[in-house]
């Protein structure tokens, strides 16, 4: 079966890190995406993980074990406009569908 | 400029009508897709189409049509078969056979069916 679980809230400090975790099982996996999305708007693509290992983006990075079925989403240097929910998806090897998450919905407070 | 366009952001109908809720893409992307997106719930995708002339059920296709007649176009039908077609619905654009085949969001119509 397909699985993928995410915090469904997480709240921070402006200026702080934050970190969003997100664990998988998926029958076949060929990479894991991130999105983010402000409330009533579209996802917009945030990174791309398909080996293990970290990949930086500015303030943002993800990480990706693949043998743990684990990801992480790390925010630095937050600021308020990095309120949003952040979408976890995985894509079958299989079918070549992303599988989403129900989102982590952030809150950055000052 | 190059994007993905949904039409109308804001879209009421009774119940019994079917809607038809329009995407297009001038991206250039081979592959669209539609997902639904409700509260609580991660994007559940109900159909894709990887080229012209053809397309496949997602996994909640049931009370829906699609056709895909031109590369950039992809419109969703949400019948009257569909028993709950209040959402907000997301069309979502990638190339094939690129590195990532990342998916490109358009901004989404919510539907609302009184």
């Amino acid at each position: 079966g397909q699985n993928i679980d995410q915090p469904t809230e997480m709240t921070a400090t402006e200026g702080a890190i934050v970190q969003i975790n997100c664990t998988y099982q998926t029958s076949g996996f060929n990479g894991l995406f991130w999105y983010q999305q402000h409330a009533g708007e579209a996802p917009t693509f945030l990174s791309y993980n398909v080996l293990d290992g970290l990949e930086e983006k500015g303030r943002f990075s993800s990480f990706l074990s693949r043998s743990k079925g684990y990801s992480y989403l790390l925010l630095k240097e937050l600021q308020m406009k990095d309120s949003a929910s952040y979408l976890c998806a995985v894509r079958d090897h299989n079918t070549d569908k992303l599988i989403f998450g129900t989102g982590t919905r952030l809150q950055v407070f000052p | 400029d190059g994007g993905i366009t949904q039409s109308p952001k804001y879209l009421f109908r009774k119940e019994g009508q079917n809607v038809t809720l329009s995407c297009e893409q001038n991206l250039n992307h081979d592959a669209m897709y539609w997902y639904r997106q409700d509260p609580g719930q991660g994007l559940r995708l109900i159909y894709y189409s990887q080229i012209v002339n053809d397309f496949q059920k997602g996994d909640i296709a049931e009370g829906y049509s699609v056709s895909r007649e031109k590369k950039e176009s992809f419109p969703l039908t949400v019948t009257s078969a569909q028993k709950n077609p209040t959402a907000f619905y997301l069309c979502a654009s990638s190339i094939l056979a690129g590195p990532t085949d990342t998916q490109y969001f358009g901004p989404g119509t919510r539907l609302t069916v009184l």
